[in-house]
């Protein structure tokens, strides 16, 4: 079968590094995507990893680790507006490119 | 900025009535997405569109739902009948190709009484 797992929620403080876990089991591997989707809007692009290593962005980074089905998104420097769900996303082998979506991680920046 | 569109916004209905949500991809965009997404939960892959052809619908609720885009271009998501399971966050999304990455409308969400 198909499996993300990420923790369902988390906290952190302002201007802190929190890292968010993922970890999946899929039948073959195309692509890792992060989304940020805040409340009661649409998810927005991140990252994106098809290779292992890190990739970074600005205050994001995300990082893939093929052989252990392992991603992390690093957000540095947190800001109040960084409270949002964070959606860890597969492309498996399927030739429609089909993404599966984990349940997401609600992170909560406090002051 | 181009954008996915998606309407209406907000849809209220009693169980057992008919509803539908219209999608406009961004233009050029082969690949449509409908994703219903549950509170607290990731987004579902309900059905996927390359141009006018259904590539994957293996999630669709078949006795009630019913997803079409005729001309390749726009895309309609129906319900009939509504069931209380049903309120959600229905998302559109649309891709250059398949590989792409995945650009989402900003949702209808469905509340069913």
């Amino acid at each position: 079968g198909q499996n993300i797992d990420q923790p369902t929620e988390m906290t952190a403080t302002e201007g802190a590094i929190v890292q968010i876990n993922c970890t999946y089991q899929t039948s073959g591997f195309n692509g890792l995507f992060w989304y940020q989707q805040h409340a009661g809007e649409a998810p927005t692009f991140l990252s994106y990893n098809v290779l292992d290593g890190l990739e970074e962005k600005g205050r994001f980074s995300s990082f893939l680790s093929r052989s252990k089905g392992y991603s992390y998104l690093l957000l540095k420097e947190l800001q109040m507006k960084d409270s949002a769900s964070y959606l860890c996303a597969v492309r498996g082998s399927s030739n429609t490119g089909k993404l599966i979506f984990g349940q997401g991680t609600t992170l909560q920046v406090k002051p | 900025e181009a954008e996915v569109a998606q309407s209406p916004r907000y849809k209220i209905t009693e169980k057992s009535q008919a509803v539908a949500f219209w999608c406009d991809p961004i233009s050029g965009h082969a690949t449509l997405y409908w994703y219903r997404q549950i509170l607290g939960q990731g987004p579902e892959l309900l059905v996927q569109f390359q141009d006018e052809s259904v590539v994957d619908d293996s999630q669709l609720p078949k006795d009630r739902f019913s997803a079409e885009r005729l001309k390749g271009v726009d895309s309609t998501l129906k319900i009939q009948p509504a069931e209380l399971g049903d309120s959600a966050m229905y998302l559109c999304a649309s891709s250059l190709a398949t590989t792409g990455e995945l650009f989402f409308g900003e949702g209808s969400r469905l509340t069913v009484l």
